[in-house]
């Protein structure tokens, strides 16, 4: 059973550029998050899919971020024009939500994924 | 709203003592409780959680964690450190109800274990 997967571990990017992030949860997981962390910080909630559906997006998830999950399996994040402010890892998680406890659902997190703008 | 706070950001221990990392939560009902931690450019690997039940809840690593409603607390413990042991932990909270199923995370606490 291999853990969630992150594509690449880093990026280093000119500011205004387009990045994309790639995450492949473990199999059979039907919810994806992902998360933002800064150095010093705990992460913060983006976004988070049931199967291909978006249910959910933070306030920190601006117009410039957009991501997907087009059949239900991987995801991909990207940010558009980037910016200083968005050097950070990018963590995906994914979690198997059942009926029987939909919220005490163990939370899998990947390596993550440095973004440095400069 | 949900929130979590860990009120030391270091917490230094001799191997061989008995180690105790700080975590207090602020939810609306019930809560659910985790544990993550955290090496060196490394993601979040999963130590432990509490769903209901026993209060007193084991981990991986020899870790475990004891849940306080009254004091709102939920202390990661384990009763002889490592030097292994060294790295960033963090407590997260979920509602149990709604929040969207996501976790809020404190802002970690660097747990240093020296010989």
């Amino acid at each position: 059973d291999t853990g969630v997967s992150q594509d690449p571990r880093h990026k280093i990017t000119k500011r205004g550029q387009n990045v994309t992030f790639r995450c492949d949860p473990i199999s059979e997981h039907n919810r994806l998050y992902w998360y933002r962390q800064t150095l010093g910080q705990g992460p913060e909630f983006l976004t988070y899919f049931q199967n291909e559906a978006q249910l959910e997006k933070s306030r920190l998830l601006s117009d410039r971020f957009s991501a997907e999950r087009p059949k239900g399996s991987f995801s991909t994040l990207e940010i558009q024009r980037t910016e200083q402010g968005d050097s950070a890892m990018y963590l995906c998680a994914s979690s198997l939500v059942s009926g029987e406890s939909p919220g005490g659902n163990t939370i899998y997190f990947g390596e993550g994924s440095w973004l440095t703008v400069v | 709203a949900q929130s979590v706070a860990q009120p030391e950001d270091q917490v230094n221990v001799a191997e061989g003592n008995p180690l105790t990392v700080k975590c207090t939560y602020s939810v609306s009902g019930n809560p659910y409780l985790f544990w993550y931690v955290q090496y060196p450019n490394r993601g979040l690997q999963f130590l432990l959680k509490y769903i209901t039940g026993d209060n007193l809840v084991k981990g991986s690593y020899g870790f475990e964690a004891e849940f306080n409603k009254s004091q709102t607390s939920f202390h990661l413990k384990k009763p002889s450190a490592l030097v292994s042991d060294s790295a960033l932990y963090f407590c997260a909270v979920k509602r149990l109800t709604g929040g969207g199923n996501k976790l809020t995370f404190g802002t970690g606490t660097q747990l240093k274990v020296e010989l």
